[in-house]
């Protein structure tokens, strides 16, 4: 079985342009959830979206967004990109959604934010 | 909200030693508790996790306790190898029905030969 696959692995921005990262979950997997990883914040939760809506939404402004296709594909977008924002964005599928559901992650979009 | 602790921040051990690496959490509300391992470059890998109604879980060389009264829960590898070096995270799921999961910050584990 492919695991979690994402697109673009590596990308390179300038601040105030915005960017969308691609993900595709696990054959199967209905749920998709983004992080967000920095050496000084650790892994973040950004959102988790299950059957195209969003059911949960970590603290992180609204330039941050996502949405999930019927095919349970999904995007995040980041807009009026700002330096801080440079991180690994990682993308994590599960069968199913709420607590106690094991996620896998996929190997993550490195935005670098010039 | 939740919070988890992880410590220690760095740990480094020689060949064929044990390695143990501690969490604890904030919400008892909480029922599920991954670890992952994280190699330079890749991404979080599961390796073994642990729910509430359980208090050990055994793979191999790897294994995780559970405290739920004292709200702590470990990781412990033995006969480590050089390939067991990476940076690795524990995580609670949040206590509500969402269950999104709070990671520590993570242990940097080296294994000298």
């Amino acid at each position: 079985k492919a695991g979690v696959t994402q697109t673009p692995r590596y990308l390179i921005k300038t601040r105030g342009q915005q960017v969308t990262l691609s993900c595709s979950p696990i054959s199967g997997h209905r749920s998709v959830s983004w992080y967000q990883q920095t050496p000084g914040q650790g892994l973040q939760f950004l959102f988790e979206y299950f059957s195209e809506t969003q059911r949960n939404k970590g603290n992180f402004p609204g330039r941050f967004s996502g949405r999930q296709f019927s095919n349970s594909r999904s995007e995040m977008n980041v807009s009026t990109l700002e330096l801080g924002d440079s991180a690994l964005y990682l993308c994590a599928s599960s069968p199913g959604f709420g607590s106690g559901n094991t996620i896998y992650f996929g190997e993550g979009s490195w935005l670098t934010v010039v | 909200g939740e919070n988890v602790e992880q410590h220690p921040s760095t740990l480094s051990v020689q060949e064929g030693d044990s390695a143990v690496i501690k969490c604890t959490y904030s919400d008892s509300a909480s029922n599920y508790f991954p670890w992952y391992k994280q190699e330079l470059g890749k991404g979080p890998q599961l390796i073994i996790d642990i729910r509430s109604n359980v208090g050990e879980k055994k793979d191999q060389r790897i294994a995780v306790t559970l405290n739920k009264t004292a709200k702590h829960f470990s990781l412990h590898i033995t006969e480590t190898q050089p390939e067991d070096s990476a940076v690795y995270f524990c995580a609670a799921s949040d206590g509500g029905s969402q269950g999104n999961l709070i990671f520590g910050k993570g242990t940097k584990l080296s294994v000298k030969p």
